[in-house]
Order: structure tokens, then sequence, then C-alpha cells
């Protein structure tokens, strides 16, 4: 079965600090993941995207890494912010025929002051 | 303009109230998607329109009905709804139609209350 597992579920940190999150799928074949940051009640916003051949990708303050060979993938957020606080979702497409997006639970990050 | 807009940004309505949900894109984007999201869980997939027409429809209540009147607009019609219906329901929209994986970008939300 095609599954998206994210750790840790939740997770607070001080401003400032680094986090790592991590995903693990079960997805195959493997077209591409996504990170995507949403916060409460609004719809989530795309922090990456990597397909197989890519093993890092960074926007800003977020790095997302991919090993497809293990079927993992991690987001590092350095110098957290406290806009940062928001559930970060790891999302696998099947294939790049597939409409269907596999959603992970999600992470829920709260960075205190 | 970049975005998947959204209207309205909330809406409570009563078990036999008739409403509609509004999604409007301008991004030249072929398909468009409708997600049921509860509290604390995953997006869930409802609707697919590509190039306008219904492609996919997951099982959804009837009580739910889209419409995609031109290719940058997609409504979502509720009538009859039940409590548990209540929901964030997000709009998005790729690039290309379905049938092509492509990155799905989402709207805000609607989130709406069923009395």
């Amino acid at each position: 079965k095609n599954q998206v597992e994210q750790s840790p579920q939740s997770l607070i940190i001080l401003e400032g600090k680094n986090c790592t999150l991590q995903c693990n799928y079960t997805v195959s074949p493997f077209s591409n993941l996504r990170w995507y940051k949403q916060d409460t009640g609004r719809g989530p916003v795309s922090l990456t995207i990597m397909t197989f051949s890519e093993n890092t990708k960074s926007n800003g303050r977020y790095t997302a890494t991919l090993d497809a060979d293990t079927k993992q993938s991690s987001l590092h957020i350095t110098a957290s912010q406290l806009s940062d606080s928001a559930s970060y979702i790891c999302v696998v497409s099947e294939t790049d025929s597939s409409y269907k997006l596999i959603f992970g639970s999600g992470t829920r990050l709260l960075v205190r002051p | 303009d970049t975005e998947v807009t959204q209207t309205p940004k909330h809406l409570v309505m009563g078990m036999t109230n008739k409403k509609s949900l509004k999604c409007e894109q301008h991004m030249g984007h072929r398909a468009m998607y409708w997600y049921k999201q509860k509290a604390k869980k995953p997006p869930e997939l409802m609707f697919v329109y590509s190039y306008e027409k219904l492609s996919i429809n997951e099982s959804v209540p009837s009580r739910f009905s889209p419409e995609c009147p031109n290719s940058s607009l997609l409504n979502l019609h509720l009538h009859a709804l039940q409590p548990e219906d209540s929901a964030l329901y997000l709009c998005a929209s790729s690039p290309r139609g379905h049938g092509y994986g492509n990155e799905q970008f989402f709207g805000p939300g609607t989130r709406l209350t069923v009395l």
C-alpha cells in the first residue's frame, strides 16, 4: 500500500534554532516528492518539489533532501522564526501520470520566542 | 495573477440550506481540484476537472455537486449537508490536465460549518 509517514507528529523549538523534519514513503513507482507548509485554516503552500534524480533543494531557510534508495526525505529549517509555526506536509506523487497526491499526516511545528 | 482564490473564506449553513463555494485561477491551468480537509488530517481528494470536464469523482456523496463554468472557475454546490461535512474545503489547480502528474497550487480554503 502506498503510504507517506512523517515524524515527529509535533515539535516545539525556540526561535532561532534549527530543526529537521522526516518523511518516509513506500510509494512506487515514484515520480516526485513535495514539501508543503500549511498555516492553520489556510491552504498548503509549496516549499520544494524534487524528482527522483534530485538529492537536495533549497528555498531560503528551507532545505529538503531526498534519498530515493532508502525512500526518505527530510526538511531542514534554519534559524527558525515565529512565522515558521505551521504544519509541514510531505506529499508524494505515484507516477508522472497520476493526478493523485499521497499526503503524509504532517508535522506540527511550534516556534516559541 | 499567480494564485488560486476561494470565496467565501468562512461559511455557516444549516442542513436545509443550499450554498456554493467558488474557486478561481487565472494562471491558465488546465486541471482543477476540490479537496476536503478535516482538522489535523491531510486533504482528501473529492473531484478533478481536466479541460473543464469532470474526470474524477472520488465517490463523493451527491449532496456535493461540482461545476466548472469555464477554464478559470470551479464551483462546489452544497445541498442538504450534514454536520460531519464541516471541514476546510480546498481548491487547487495544476498547469496540465488530469493524467499528467504536476504540481498543484492550493487556494486558501473555505472553512465550512454545518449546523
